[in-house]
């Protein structure tokens, strides 16, 4: 079945510093990709989620980009702050299941300290 | 305002109890899930409704079942827990296929 490896798994940047994480994932039918923020205390926060035919997304400082060759899903953080400070995951779904089931990276804690 | 509900939000339970724990979502969802999350493992499966009174097991269903007879609630039963069952238990909902939703979680700890 689909695996997916998440790195890295602890990160620390600066306030304003660029903060990425990168998601590598197995299975070619893989279709749709999603990256979801969890603070402290609370549930799953969907950021930004992308279809297999867009390269690249970006969103209110966060980029995402899709490498379907190399099966590589990361998120960047632009000018990183405090606040973005929690665990990241990404989640991957793909056509062929008729489930809606998602598998999930092992998440990635980001610090941000001014 | 699309929500999640959990509740209750911490559980304490001593090994060999029942717990029950309670989802609701106000979006008319037709599929609903329940996930359990452990330090360094992300979020496993447990099981997915895909409407009232079908239920499906997902990747680690073993000593969990589930309860489906509205749509808008889902419930996760464990009989008699077991403390390897300690975890944070998350629900989710989507329409469809689409983007999952998720509630703020249930802390468990089984003693």
């Amino acid at each position: 079945g689909e695996q997916v490896e998440q790195r890295p798994p602890h990160l620390s940047v600066r306030e304003g510093d660029s903060a990425f994480i990168i998601c590598t994932y197995t299975d070619s039918a893989t279709a749709y990709f999603y990256w979801y923020k969890q603070e402290p205390g609370a549930g799953l926060q969907l950021l930004m989620s992308v279809f297999s035919n867009v390269d690249r997304k970006e969103e209110q400082g966060l980029t995402v980009l899709l490498n379907k060759k190399d099966k590589q899903l990361s998120l960047n953080l632009t000018a990183a702050h405090p606040g973005d400070s929690a665990v990241y995951f990404c989640a991957v779904r793909n056509t062929g299941a008729n489930t809606g089931k998602l598998t999930f990276g092992h998440g990635t804690i980001l610090r941000v300290h001014p | 305002d699309m929500k999640v509900t959990q509740m209750p939000r911490y559980l304490i339970k001593r090994m060999g109890e029942n717990v029950l724990l309670e989802c609701g979502q106000d979006m008319s969802h037709e599929t609903m899930y329940w996930y359990r999350q452990d330090p360094g493992l992300g979020l496993q499966l447990i099981y997915i409704s895909y409407d009232v009174d079908s239920n499906s097991e997902g990747d680690i269903p073993k000593g969990y079942r589930v309860s489906r007879k509205k749509r808008e609630h889902f419930s996760l039963i464990l009989d008699s827990a077991k403390t390897n069952q300690t975890s944070v238990y998350f629900c989710a909902s989507s329409s469809g296929q689409d983007t999952q939703y998720f509630g703020p979680g249930t802390r468990l700890l089984v003693l």
